[in-house]
């Protein structure tokens, strides 16, 4: 499966614990974004990157949270002590191209969920 | 601020009728306009885009600029249609896309 990959799929935690989510995009897309979902809503941006420079990040985006994508390839994002209100599946996409009408793949989404 | 909106929570018909999915968007510049589905079990996937102007699996939007909206039509619906539809919106100044709450698409033998 050459498409976006995210890991792990669940996790399950206890308020207070810190995770960390991994996401490896298509071979050579350039960017590469972080959304999150709630139950009935949408997927919610929370901050993206062209290479390994984080260009942009929502308000949503607490202290708590921090994403990385230190060689331009893979990503990882990480929650800080984690909240229930933290529980939401994690999606990331990636593209190619610069301007940001670019097609967005998605990967399979990680479900967090805290106890 | 971009907004998209749709006003559907669950849209239920039967097989062979026709369907319409309402997506309205507010933004003050030049938009794009998505569609996104996500099929049980599967992950979301652009269904069309606006500037492409493809008919996808019998499906079509048309960008009315008027009336800040892209519904998404198909003249006979098929069982294997049923699943979750995403509006969604992008445009030249800002670099992600902004997403409604979704439509479910029930579509009954």
């Amino acid at each position: 499966d050459t498409g976006v990959s995210q890991n792990p799929r669940h996790k399950i935690t206890k308020r207070g614990q810190n995770v960390t989510f991994r996401c490896d995009p298509i071979s050579e897309h350039n960017r590469l974004y972080w959304y999150r979902q709630t139950l009935g809503q949408g997927p919610e941006f929370l901050t993206y990157f062209q290479n390994e420079a984080q260009l942009e990040k929502s308000r949503l985006l607490s202290d708590r949270f921090s994403a990385e994508r230190p060689k331009g390839s893979f990503s990882t994002l990480e929650i800080q002590r984690t909240e229930q209100g933290d529980s939401a599946m994690y999606l990331c996409a990636s593209s190619l191209g610069l301007a940001g009408r670019a097609e967005q793949f998605f990967g399979p989404g990680t479900r967090l969920t805290v106890l | 601020a971009q907004r998209v909106t749709q006003p559907e929570k669950l849209l239920s018909v039967f097989k062979g009728a026709p369907v319409e999915l309402k997506c309205n968007y507010s933004y003050s510049g030049s938009p794009e306009l998505f569609w996104y589905v996500q099929y049980s079990r599967q992950r979301l996937q652009l269904l069309l885009r606006h500037i492409s102007r493809e008919s996808i699996k019998g499906f079509t939007a048309d960008l009315n600029k008027g009336e800040t909206s892209f519904h998404l039509k198909k003249p006979f619906a098929q069982e294997e249609d049923s699943a979750m539809y995403y509006c969604a919106l992008s445009g030249i100044s800002f670099q992600k896309l902004v997403f409604g709450t979704g439509t479910r698409l029930l579509v009954s033998p």
